[in-house]
C-alpha cells in the first residue's frame, strides 16, 4: 500500500457526461501528480500541484481540469467525455523534501 | 524523437535468469531516473531510483545511468516468477518534477 488512496476504483459512464476522480495523497506529501493510461500511449504527464498551486501542465485537454484543495486532496475533473477518455487513471504524491514519487491504485474508467 | 524510449518486448526468461532492462532519452536536463514495476495495470510502484550518472544497487536490482549517452539500465539478478511485470523508466529533471515515462517493457519470468 502506497499511502495514495484514489476513488472510485471503477467508473463507468457515458458520452458527454462529467465526471469527478479524487486523490488522497500519502500524509505530509505537498505535491500530486495526475496521469492517464491507455493501451497504447503509456503513462502521460497531465498536471502537477503543489502545496495548493498549479506546478507543472502536460498534456491536459481543456475538457479536464484539476485542483488542489487545503486538505492537500486533489480532483480531477473530466467533462464533455469522449469514448477516447476511457483510461485508467493514476495519481502520484512526493513528499516535500524528497525524490520519490508514489502512485495510488488508480480510477479505471469507461466511456460508453 | 520521444524523449524516453524503451522496448516494449516482451522479454521472456527462464527463473534465475539475468535481466538487463534498458531506456534512451533524448533530455539532457533529466537528472534522477526512476524505476518502476507494474502489475497488471495495477498502480506503478517505485523500485527505485538514482541521481545523476552512476551506478545503485537494492538487493537483486541494480540501476545504472550514463548520461553521456544518454542510456539507463535496471539489471535484476536471480530473476523469479514474482519479477514477472512491466517495468517502467521514468526519469525527472528536478526531485519534485513531472516524471516522463517510457511505455515499458514487460517481463515475463518462466519457472
Amino acid at each position: 500500500d502506497s499511502g495514495v488512496t484514489q476513488t472510485p476504483k471503477h467508473l463507468i459512464t457515458a458520452t458527454g457526461q462529467r465526471v469527478t476522480l479524487r486523490c488522497s495523497p500519502r500524509s505530509g506529501d505537498l505535491s500530486v501528480y495526475w496521469y492517464q493510461q491507455s493501451l497504447d500511449q503509456g503513462l502521460q504527464f497531465l498536471i502537477q500541484y503543489y502545496n495548493g498551486e498549479e506546478r507543472a501542465k502536460g498534456n491536459i485537454l481543456e475538457r479536464f481540469s484539476a485542483q488542489q484543495f487545503p486538505d492537500l486532496h486533489s480532483e480531477l475533473n473530466l467533462s464533455s467525455l469522449e469514448l477516447g477518455d476511457s483510461a485508467l487513471y493514476f495519481c502520484a504524491s512526493s513528499p516535500p523534501a524528497g525524490t520519490e514519487a508514489f502512485f495510488g491504485q488508480g480510477t479505471r474508467l469507461t466511456v460508453v | 524523437q520521444k524523449e524516453v524510449e524503451q522496448d516494449p518486448g516482451p522479454l521472456s526468461v527462464p527463473e534465475g535468469a539475468i535481466v538487463s532492462l534498458n531506456c534512451t532519452y533524448s533530455n539532457s536536463a533529466f537528472q534522477y531516473f526512476m524505476w518502476y514495476r507494474q502489475y497488471s495495470r495495477k498502480g506503478p510502484e517505485l523500485l527505485m531510483y538514482t541521481y545523476s550518472s552512476g551506478n545503485k544497487e537494492d538487493g537483486r536490482f541494480t540501476a545504472q545511468v550514463d548520461k553521456s549517452s544518454k542510456y539507463i539500465s535496471l539489471f535484476i539478478r536471480d530473476s523469479q516468477p514474482s519479477d514477472s511485470a512491466t517495468y517502467l523508466c521514468a526519469p525527472r529533471e528536478g526531485s519534485q518534477g513531472n516524471l516522463i515515462f517510457g511505455k515499458g517493457t514487460k517481463l515475463s519470468v518462466k519457472p
